[in-house]
């Protein structure tokens, strides 16, 4: 079955960026059937979409972020990554990597995760 | 964005209730509407999508309704794993949005 695991630092300064890498293992990242996407979630809160990329590279993002999101893939690693610049305290969260099933009639919803990983953002 | 609202944010109840949460849209959605568990320390699973449509490998106990502005999720009889927090998400336009959970504890 297709797994899905972050990686990256715990720790990250105020003002600098957040880099997240997701390794997809037992199926392909070049899958017409999945957006890769990353989720975060503050600690006792609720659930934000950040947003997704395609398998060849198509992108959509959550406005709330701005111009400070890329999510990017390498098909050669079966990887996916995200990038966040300049990082606040409020960047602080549970981040989720997760494969976005495309089902019939157009419905989509996330049907694999990665187990989350937490980091934080203190000087 | 679309906001989705969850009524309760939290219920108490015994093995073997019936449970139904709600999930209210702020505008239509047809029927672009997910339904979530999470536990503690865990990533959320999904449990309803489409509004009603079940999902290989999810207890028949789960069941999903609703389309336009207002949805439920029922559970028919409550099991002691299923005492955990409830999301909906809509995947009608993005941002996709999720709705701020229900936790569902034992009375």
């Amino acid at each position: 079955q297709v797994q899905l695991q972050e990686s990256g630092p715990g720790l990250v300064k105020p003002s600098q960026t957040l880099s997240l890498t997701c390794t997809v293992s037992g199926g392909s990242l070049s899958n017409n059937n999945y957006y890769w996407t990353w989720i975060r979630q503050p600690p006792g809160q609720g659930l934000e979409w950040l947003g997704y990329s395609f398998y060849s590279g198509g992108t959509d993002y959550n406005p709330s972020l701005k111009s400070r999101i890329l999510i990017s893939v390498d098909r050669s690693k079966n990887q996916f990554s995200l990038r966040l610049n300049s990082v606040t305290g409020a960047d602080t969260a549970v981040y989720f990597c997760a494969g976005e099933r495309i089902a019939e009639a157009a419905t989509r919803y996330f049907d694999l995760w990665g187990r989350g990983t937490l980091v934080s953002v203190s000087s | 964005d679309i906001q989705l609202t969850q009524s309760p944010s939290s219920l108490s109840a015994s093995v073997g209730d019936r449970v139904t949460i709600t999930c209210r849209a702020s505008q239509t959605i047809g029927f672009y509407l997910n339904w979530y568990q999470q536990k503690p320390g865990r990533a959320p699973k999904v449990l309803i999508y489409g509004a009603s449509s079940s999902l290989s490998g999810v207890p028949s106990r789960f069941s999903g309704s609703g389309s336009g502005t207002d949805f439920t999720l029922t559970i028919s009889v409550l099991q002691p794993e299923d005492f955990a927090i409830y999301f909906c998400q809509q995947s009608y336009v993005t941002p996709w949005t999720f709705g701020p959970g229900t936790k569902v504890e034992i009375k």
